[in-house]
């Protein structure tokens, strides 16, 4: 199993503060993906990074795959109450199909 | 278009009986994931199949667990004799496998609560 570290494990924030979550590892992955995760709803894919260093963004969410694709960054900007959920990265396996998936980065944002 | 359909969405179950986990995933798709989620160890894959073969069981936690597809638009996640410790969420995945990367869709899961 490879693991993969999230950072904060919960955040609680106001509306309109900017925030970072982190997905850490020690293992080189062959893309990474987020995904945002509501309340009794399975989770729902954000983005997928497959190249070192690359970038994507969606509206104000900016996520960042490391130079040796072994860690990522989502950036909220401008943060609404809507963009409370899990977020969850996955690193896919350099063998097969599958995902490992984070341990959770759980946003609350308060109006 | 229908997405990944689970059920039951809930299941309370005694220790010791069988619990039986269904999954239809989306038409198309030949690939399947079973995962399991929990507030202690978060979201972990139990098994994955390709084109209706298993994969990958080495998530799967002890014999007590199985799972099937006997079919590409049918899947079974089967615990017998189930126990406390299994109560979770259970869901299931499904994504196309031609090239990659690999975009899974998730069904709402089942809640599984074992007393």
């Amino acid at each position: 199993t490879q693991l993969l570290e999230q950072s904060p494990q919960f955040l609680s924030i106001q509306e309109g503060e900017n925030l970072t979550v982190y997905c850490n590892s020690s293992s080189v992955f062959s893309s990474l993906q987020w995904y945002r995760q509501e309340p009794g709803e399975g989770p729902v894919l954000l983005v997928t990074v497959v190249t070192g260093g690359e970038v994507k963004k969606l509206k104000r969410l900016t996520f960042q795959f490391g130079d040796a694709r072994k860690d990522s960054s989502l950036h909220i900007t401008a943060a609404q109450p809507g963009d409370t959920g899990l977020y969850l990265c996955a690193g896919g396996g350099n063998t097969g199909n599958q995902f490992y998936f984070g341990t959770g980065t759980s946003l609350t944002v308060i109006p | 278009d229908a997405g990944v359909i689970q059920s039951p969405r809930h299941e309370v179950t005694e220790m010791g009986q069988e619990v039986t986990l269904r999954c239809k995933p989306i038409s198309g798709h030949n690939s399947l994931f079973w995962y399991r989620q929990t507030m202690m160890r978060g979201l972990e894959l139990l098994i994955y199949f390709n084109n209706n073969v298993p994969i990958d069981d080495s998530g799967m936690p002890e014999d007590r667990f199985s799972a099937k597809m006997p079919n590409a638009s049918f899947s079974t996640l089967k615990i017998q004799p189930s126990e406390p410790r299994d109560s979770a969420v259970y869901f299931c995945a499904s994504s196309r496998l031609a090239g990659g990367p690999y975009e899974q869709y998730f069904g709402p899961g089942t809640r599984l609560t074992v007393t």
